[in-house]
Parts: C-alpha cells; sequence; structure tokens
C-alpha cells in the first residue's frame, strides 16, 4: 500500500515557540493532503484540507492563523504550530489522497507534540 | 454534536469467533464509509471501505455491512485472531472518500486466546 511518513514522530517544545511537522508521500503524488489531531482516548478530528498549490480549507473552530499549512509540492505538506501552548499538546496525524481519486486515504504514522 | 458514533468503547471476543463492531451516522450527505484499524501512537490502517450504492463489501476476514435506511454500518471480522487486537474507527466522508473524514471515537476490540 502507499506510504506516507511524518516528521519528527515526537516533539517537546517550551511554551511560545513554533514546530513544523512535515508529512510526505513517499511512493505516490499526493493532490489533496489532510490533517487530522488527536487527543488522549478521543477520536481524530480533521483540522484542515490541504491542496498543492492553493491555501489549505481550515475546518470551524481551527485558527488558520496558529496553524500554518503549506503544500508546496506533490509530495509535501508541512503543518506548523505558531507559539505554542499546552493545550496544543496532542496528536497530529496527516493523510494523504492519490492523484487518481484513490478512495482511500492513507495516514502517516502521527507526531506527538508536547509543549511545556 | 457527533455525526459518527462508535456506542461500544471496547469489545471482547474469543479468538476463532466473530467480531462485529457497530457504527452509526447521522450525516444524510455521506456517501463513503471506511474502517481503518488503529495501534496507539501510530497512524490509522485502512482496512476496507464501502460506497453508499452498495450494502456489502467482503475482502478476505473482513465484510463491511451498510443499511443506509437504518444510519448503520457494521464490521464483521471472521475468524477474529489475536492480531486483530486493537482500536478500530469507523469514518465517513461525503466526497466519495476524498474528503476529509468523520472519525467515530472507536471501539477497542480484545480477543482472547
Amino acid at each position: 500500500g502507499a506510504v506516507v511518513s511524518q516528521h519528527p514522530s515526537w516533539v517537546i517544545c517550551k511554551s511560545g515557540t513554533s514546530v513544523k511537522i512535515e508529512c510526505r508521500s513517499l511512493d505516490f503524488q499526493a493532490t489533496t493532503m489532510f490533517w487530522y489531531r488527536q487527543f488522549p482516548k478521543q477520536s481524530l478530528m480533521l483540522m484542515a484540507t490541504s491542496n498543492e498549490g492553493s491555501k489549505a480549507t481550515y475546518e470551524q473552530g481551527v485558527e488558520k492563523d496558529k496553524f500554518l499549512i503549506n503544500h508546496a509540492s506533490l509530495t509535501l505538506s508541512t503543518l506548523t504550530v505558531t507559539s505554542a501552548h499546552p493545550e496544543d499538546s496532542s496528536f497530529y496525524i496527516c493523510s494523504a489522497v492519490g492523484r487518481r481519486g484513490v478512495n482511500e486515504q492513507f495516514f502517516g504514522p502521527g507526531t506527538r507534540l508536547t509543549v511545556l | 454534536d457527533q455525526q459518527v458514533k462508535q456506542n461500544s468503547p471496547s469489545l471482547s471476543v474469543q479468538e476463532g469467533r466473530i467480531s462485529i463492531l457497530n457504527c452509526d451516522y447521522t450525516n444524510s450527505m455521506f456517501d463513503y464509509f471506511l474502517w481503518y484499524k488503529k495501534y496507539p501512537a501510530e497512524g490509522p490502517t485502512f482496512l476496507i471501505s464501502i460506497s453508499s450504492i452498495k450494502d456489502k463489501n467482503e475482502d478476505g476476514r473482513f465484510t463491511v455491512f451498510l443499511n443506509k435506511s437504518a444510519k448503520h454500518l457494521s464490521l464483521h471480522i471472521v475468524p477474529s485472531q489475536p492480531g486483530d487486537s486493537a482500536v478500530y474507527f469507523c469514518a465517513a466522508s461525503g466526497g466519495g472518500g476524498a474528503d476529509g473524514l468523520t472519525f467515530g471515537k472507536g471501539t477497542h476490540l480484545i480477543i482472547q486466546p
């Protein structure tokens, strides 16, 4: 199956700093990537849709100025958590959809963010 | 407002028996449904999906049933194996699977030897 990677797999940062998370599709070109967040014992919640070459679409309640998304190429999307606070601590997961309209999203392994 | 509901937080099944995981949804615009398997600190792994134009899809030990009138779907795993122990998420989409997914809260399946 298709492979999606994320980097880093975990990160600890101080409150007020910014953290960048990368999502890469390794063996296919992803026209669309999605970013999800999962709090402990909760479901995955869609944060935003990232389309290559255009601005991301954010879900209601997600601050676009806080969670900056860049989808600069067909294999890379980045999520930057700006001025992180402890309440931003979560598990961030990306997924990718291939060019040919594959109906299944392939998920990355996730990034555990802990803000002190 | 939970649009995709998995009302059983956990399910325990004996090895070799059938595991049945249930999922209900409220949004009539959903037209594509997926099941994912997930281990802690890992991303979800796709298992099986079904379009709203079908009522059944089978792939090996996994079968998904869709009852549109009841807005209900279920995942059957038979026979259940120890490696099936994980959290299973039901997800739905309104764009044929290529839109962002709405997930249920998951059911922790435990296969007992």
